[in-house]
């Protein structure tokens, strides 16, 4: 069954300790995307690699730090130069469509980082 | 700059009561525009792409379309099981690659 995978579903962090959040895929999608979401508003996007080997930042990528090493993994690390990073995390991928389009977007179940 | 601004931000329904949501957006450039679904707690659930003025799709009581400066997603005669948060975003032509995503809005239907 394909699909995305995120673990662990919820992530502890005390001060000043970096976090790594793990995404795997196994649909052969060449692009992936790391998310946040705050309640009660949308997804801002953080990273996004679009070939295995080369990522770019979004648009609140200060604090955090992704690779991608293997098509099927993109991991996100929570630096602790992140001073808020309790949310909630989304890594989708995605395939190309119709017209070129490349963010039909399948989302993984999330995890949820709290702070201790 | 893409922006995308949905309303209202919560809708309350009675079952069976169709309603409509609205995303308003402003792009350089429509390269396609999304509808997704997000229960509480899990990722959004891909529903509708929309790539050009005057494309409609559909999908059980939900019917998206499009014009050039918005999108609407029509439910009708909704179910209390059509209680959920609906995103939108688009991707620009000079943002390719990249989604710009709404705030939602939140839908109760009540039995």
């Amino acid at each position: 069954d394909g699909g995305i995978t995120q673990s662990p579903k919820y992530l502890f962090r005390k001060e000043g300790q970096n976090v790594t959040l793990s995404c795997e895929q196994n649909l052969n999608h060449d692009a992936m995307y790391w998310y946040r979401q705050d309640p009660g508003q949308g997804l801002r996007l953080i990273y996004y690699s679009q070939i295995v080997n080369d990522f770019q930042k979004g648009d609140i990528a200060e604090g955090y730090s992704v690779s991608r090493e293997k098509k099927e993994s993109f991991p996100l690390t929570v630096t602790s130069a992140q001073k808020n990073p309790t949310a909630f995390y989304l890594c989708a991928s995605s395939i190309g469509g119709e017209q070129g389009a490349r963010e039909t977007q399948y989302f993984g179940p999330g995890t949820r980082l709290l702070v201790l | 700059e893409d922006q995308v601004t949905q309303s209202p931000e919560a809708l309350r329904l009675q079952e069976g009561e169709s309603s409509s949501l609205n995303c308003s957006y402003t792009v350089s450039g429509l390269r396609g525009l999304f509808w997704y679904r997000q229960d509480p707690g899990k990722g959004p659930e891909f529903l509708f792409t929309l790539y050009s003025a005057g494309e409609e799709k559909e999908k059980e009581r939900l019917k998206a379309t499009l014009t050039k400066k918005e999108s609407f997603l029509h439910i009708t005669a909704p179910k209390p099981e059509d209680s959920a948060t609906y995103l939108c975003a688009v991707e620009s032509r000079t943002n390719a690659g990249k989604s710009t995503f709404g705030d939602g809005t939140t839908l109760t239907v009540k039995p």
